[in-house]
């Protein structure tokens, strides 16, 4: 139980384009997401809270305009990375979290996606 | 948000025990401490969690002492595959909304053989 998947997996872009990238709790209602970055050898970075059916919450110096964040549902979150750049070239990681079912609120990490910004 | 302090690296050989020590001394009383584990390029997995004393499961155990200002990770005979970047957490997660996590810099171990 409590699995998150992320999509896609990796993906290549050219600068100026933008990525959507999709963040899926499988077994759970997911009433919190989060999104994280980590850039290689580094810890991980939250950018954003998002709670079901209100805006995200983002961390100081964090680009709402850039990376914009939607939690439509109890199951699905997306971050859209608009104009990226390659310095937006990173790992980017889900994670979910629910208060209305048995899992002490631990958030269950996605598989991560790896963004290329060419 | 508690912060944590853990070893950047540990050397291990396979079949040995392996503890991990977090300090959190500004851990608030409705805090609870969480470890995860990180491959590269993967999402981090959950491992274990706990607010005092001992907490064991299939995989590890957690040893809090009763100040909770720190607590330690054992990992029993561990194997190549347990080499990853182990993250320990504080955070209130009975809040009605989930807490925020704050990610240090983690444990890097490396197992040989």
């Amino acid at each position: 139980g409590a699995v998150v998947s992320q999509h896609p997996s990796r993906v290549i872009c050219k600068s100026g384009t933008s990525v959507k990238i999709e963040c899926r709790s499988l077994d759970f209602q997911a009433t919190t997401m989060f999104w994280y970055r980590q850039f290689p050898k580094q810890s991980l970075m939250l950018m954003a809270t998002s709670n079901e059916g209100s805006k995200a919450t983002y961390e100081q110096g964090v680009e709402k305009d850039k990376f914009l964040i939607n939690h439509a549902s109890l199951t699905l979150s997306t971050l859209t990375v608009t104009s990226a750049h390659p310095e937006d070239s990173s790992f980017y990681i889900c994670s979910a979290s629910s208060h209305r079912e048995l899992l002490q609120e631990t958030q269950y990490f996605g598989p991560g996606t790896r963004l290329l910004v060419l | 948000l508690a912060k944590t302090t853990q070893p950047i690296s540990m050397d291990s050989y396979e079949g040995q025990e392996v503890n991990i020590t977090c300090s959190h001394n500004n851990i608030a009383t409705n805090d609870y401490i969480t470890w995860y584990q990180q491959f590269p390029s993967q999402g981090p997995r959950f491992i274990i969690q706990g607010y005092k004393t001992k907490v064991t499961n299939e995989v590890a155990s957690l040893f809090i002492p009763a100040d909770r200002k720190s607590s330690t990770l054992s990992l029993p005979r561990v194997s190549l595959s347990d080499t990853a970047v182990y993250y320990c957490l504080v955070g209130d997660i009975y809040t009605g909304t989930a807490s925020k996590l704050t990610f240090g810099t983690g444990t890097r171990l490396q197992v040989t053989l």
